[in-house]
């Protein structure tokens, strides 16, 4: 069965930086784009990031560019999101997500990882 | 960037009714629109595909339909199980957007 697993959430302060990692398992990792999507405390849901199957390709929501650079490790089936000059805006749930076509709908997510970004 | 408007943003009913929540587009996406259900403290959870294709393990009670720029999720005789966020989410373009998400409180 597929899991997606994400950690290295946690409290921040802000300009800081964290990284963020989904650990999959039970698929065939490198055939299938990658995505973050958050959700600030009861809000709705944010899409953050895309990376293609093999990490060539690469998209983020205007909020985040410049800010967070999404990355794969396909060898150890692996998706991280580095997280820098975080704010307070940035205080969310963040989910892995798994893509099944370019076009297609994310059939997988992880259970969640909390980010908080406070002084 | 495409964006999803859904209606209504909350909706309180009773078990066995029929719901219907509408996801509308500001341009056509074709049919490259799906539904999820987030149910407290818990992960989204794909409901329908490409608009209206069913998802195995889905009950049989939700289905979806539209095209363009219009489409709906009806829930068919209501369970107490169903109370949850809905969301549309669209894959025709980049930036993936979801709808704001309609919240479904059981009587």
């Amino acid at each position: 069965q597929v899991q997606l697993v994400e950690s290295g959430g946690g409290v921040v302060q802000p300009g800081r930086s964290l990284r963020l990692s989904c650990a999959a398992s039970g698929l065939t990792f490198g055939s299938y784009g990658m995505h973050w999507v958050r959700q600030a405390p009861g809000k709705g849901l944010e899409w953050v990031a895309v990376i293609s199957y093999d990490g060539s390709n690469k998209y983020y929501t205007d909020s985040v560019k410049g800010r967070f650079t999404v990355s794969r490790d396909n060898s150890k089936n692996t998706l991280y999101l580095q997280m820098n000059s975080l704010r307070a805006d940035d205080t969310a749930v963040y989910y892995c997500a798994k893509d099944t076509s370019y076009y297609g709908d994310f059939d997988y997510w992880g259970q969640g990882t909390l980010v908080t970004v406070s002084s | 960037e495409i964006v999803l408007t859904q209606s209504p943003d909350f909706q309180s009913v009773t078990p066995k009714e029929k719901v219907t929540i509408t996801c509308r587009a500001s341009q056509s996406i074709g049919s490259n629109l799906h539904w999820y259900q987030q149910k407290p403290d818990q992960s989204p959870k794909l409901l329908i595909k490409y608009a209206s294709q069913s998802i195995s393990g889905v009950p049989s009670r939700f289905s979806g339909s539209g095209s363009g720029t219009d489409f709906t999720l009806t829930i068919n005789s209501l369970e107490a199980e169903d109370a949850a966020a809905y969301y549309c989410h669209q894959s025709r373009s980049l930036p993936r957007t979801f709808g704001q998400g309609t919240k479904l409180e059981i009587k």
